[in-house]
């Protein structure tokens, strides 16, 4: 069974960097798209981008300039940063599995992020 | 981006009804599109992809069906787990997008 899980900060200042790790079981890293989402009740739900293994990660443009992914397959581990944080950054974040068919089919139980000085 | 609206935004329903959730896309996304189910705290959860096909291990009453830039959700005979917000999705083009959400509340 596949399990994921989010762990970062909780807490963060405006105008610094965000960075979260998503840990994997169950699951084969380097076979499928990783992605990173997030909910907020201004935005509700938003695709922040993905990753697959070797290859170059796709970002949501609204949030490019500010984002880096990547995945380390030897420890089963996602990362993203995000920098520049502002109050609008607030939300809780979630890391899914995409499979065949282009669907999400397994999700973190998700970490709020709270951007406050 | 494409653009996805769900309607209604809220429903008010009774254990045994049937209810129907209506996405739109901005633009036409073929049948790249999924449904989600989301309870208070938790993960969105897979129901359907492809527009019509059922995830493993949900159950029938679920179904989906639309093409281009027309979809709906339905759910027959309402059981007390299936009261939680519902949201659409596509899978089309990057970036994905989801709906605004459906909640289904008890009458």
């Amino acid at each position: 069974q596949v399990h994921l899980q989010e762990s970062g900060p909780g807490l963060v200042r405006p105008s610094e960097t965000l960075s979260l790790t998503c840990s994997i079981s169950g699951a084969s890293v380097s076979s499928h798209y990783w992605t990173w989402i997030r909910q907020s009740a201004t935005n509700g739900l938003e695709w922040i981008g993905r990753i697959y293994p070797g290859v170059t990660a796709e970002y949501n443009p609204s949030l490019r300039s500010r984002l880096s992914m990547s995945v380390d397959t030897s420890k089963k581990q996602l990362f993203l940063k995000v920098n520049s944080l502002t109050a609008a950054d607030t939300a809780v974040y979630f890391c899914a599995r995409e499979i065949a068919s282009r669907r999400l089919d397994s999700w973190g139980q998700g970490t709020l992020v709270t951007v406050s000085s | 981006d494409i653009q996805m609206t769900q309607s209604p935004s809220s429903v008010s329903a009774s254990v045994g009804d049937r209810v129907i959730i209506t996405c739109r896309a901005s633009q036409n996304v073929n049948n790249w599109l999924a449904w989600y189910q989301q309870k208070a705290g938790q993960a969105p959860k897979l129901l359907i992809y492809a527009a019509a096909s059922l995830e493993n291990g949900v159950p029938s009453r679920f179904s989906g069906r639309g093409f281009g830039t027309d979809f709906t959700l339905t759910i027959n005979s309402l059981q007390p787990e299936d009261f939680a917000t519902y949201f659409c999705q596509q899978a089309n083009s990057v970036p994905l997008t989801f709906g605004g959400g459906t909640r289904v509340e008890l009458k």
